[in-house]
C-alpha cells in the first residue's frame, strides 16, 4: 500500500447534496494537491498544502469547495450544494516538497463525480 | 498565463516506431517538467521529472528532454510496443508558492500490432 489512495472511487449523487472525497497520500509526504479533470484536458489545479496549512487554494472555483488536511496527513475535499457541472474526475497527489525532484508528484487513482 | 501546449493531440503508429512527442510552454522560468502515463480508468503514472538544471532524463526505452530557452519538451519512445498505447500529458513546476502543477491536454497515443 504504497501509493496515494482515494475513496470513495466513484460517487453518484443528486444536485444539492453534498459530498467529501478522501486522500490518503504516501506515507512522509509533507505536500498534497488536488486536481480537478475533465474529459479531453489535462488536470486543473485546486488547491494544496504543506502539512496541514492550505498553501494556496486559487484553484478552487467558488465557495462550495473546501479542503481540510487537520492533521497533515488524510485530506478531505468537500463540494457543497452540488451542481451538475461539478461532475468531473477529481485527482490527488502528494510529494516529498521542496523543489526539484523532491516535487515530482504522485497521483492516486482519482474519484469520478456524477451529479444528476 | 502559463500555458502548457502539446501536439498532437493523438498519434498512431505501427509497432516498432521510435516516436516523438511534444510539449510546449509559455514561461520558461520553470523549475521541473514531470511527464505523465493516463490509462483509462486509471490514475496518472509518473514517468520522467527534468529539473531545469537537466537537459534530459532516461529512464527504459524512454526519454524526455528540456530546452527552457525554447519552452520545449519532448518525449522519445524507442521501438513502440501496444503497451505503450494510453494518453501522456506532461506538466510544468513553477515552483515557489505555486506548489502546482500545470498540465497540457495529452497526446492520445495508439500503438497498432
Amino acid at each position: 500500500g504504497a501509493g496515494v489512495s482515494q475513496s470513495p472511487r466513484y460517487k453518484v449523487t443528486k444536485r444539492g447534496q453534498d459530498v467529501a472525497l478522501r486522500c490518503d497520500p504516501i506515507s512522509g509526504h509533507v505536500s498534497l494537491y488536488w486536481y480537478r479533470q475533465a474529459l479531453g484536458q489535462g488536470p486543473e489545479f485546486l488547491t494544496y498544502f504543506n502539512y496541514e496549512a492550505q498553501q494556496d487554494k486559487s484553484g478552487l472555483p467558488n465557495d462550495r469547495f473546501s479542503a481540510e488536511r487537520p492533521e497533515g496527513s488524510i485530506s478531505t475535499l468537500t463540494i457543497q450544494r452540488t451542481e451538475q457541472r461539478d461532475s468531473a474526475m477529481y485527482r490527488c497527489a502528494s510529494s516529498l516538497g521542496g523543489q526539484g525532484p523532491y516535487n515530482e508528484q504522485f497521483f492516486g487513482p482519482g474519484t469520478r463525480l456524477t451529479v444528476l | 498565463k502559463q500555458e502548457v501546449t502539446q501536439i498532437p493531440a493523438a498519434l498512431s503508429v505501427p509497432e516498432g516506431e521510435n516516436l516523438v512527442l511534444n510539449c510546449s510552454f509559455t514561461d520558461s522560468a520553470i523549475y521541473n517538467l514531470q511527464w505523465f502515463r493516463q490509462d483509462p480508468g486509471k490514475g496518472l503514472t509518473s514517468l520522467l521529472l527534468i529539473q531545469s538544471s537537466q537537459r534530459e532524463q532516461t529512464s527504459g526505452r524512454l526519454n524526455a528532454s528540456l530546452d527552457k530557452s525554447s519552452g520545449r519538451s519532448t518525449l522519445y519512445i524507442a521501438a513502440s510496443q501496444p503497451g505503450d498505447s494510453a494518453t501522456y500529458l506532461c506538466a510544468g513546476d513553477y515552483g515557489g508558492s505555486q506548489g502546482n502543477l500545470i498540465f497540457g491536454k495529452g497526446t492520445k497515443l495508439s500503438v497498432k500490432p
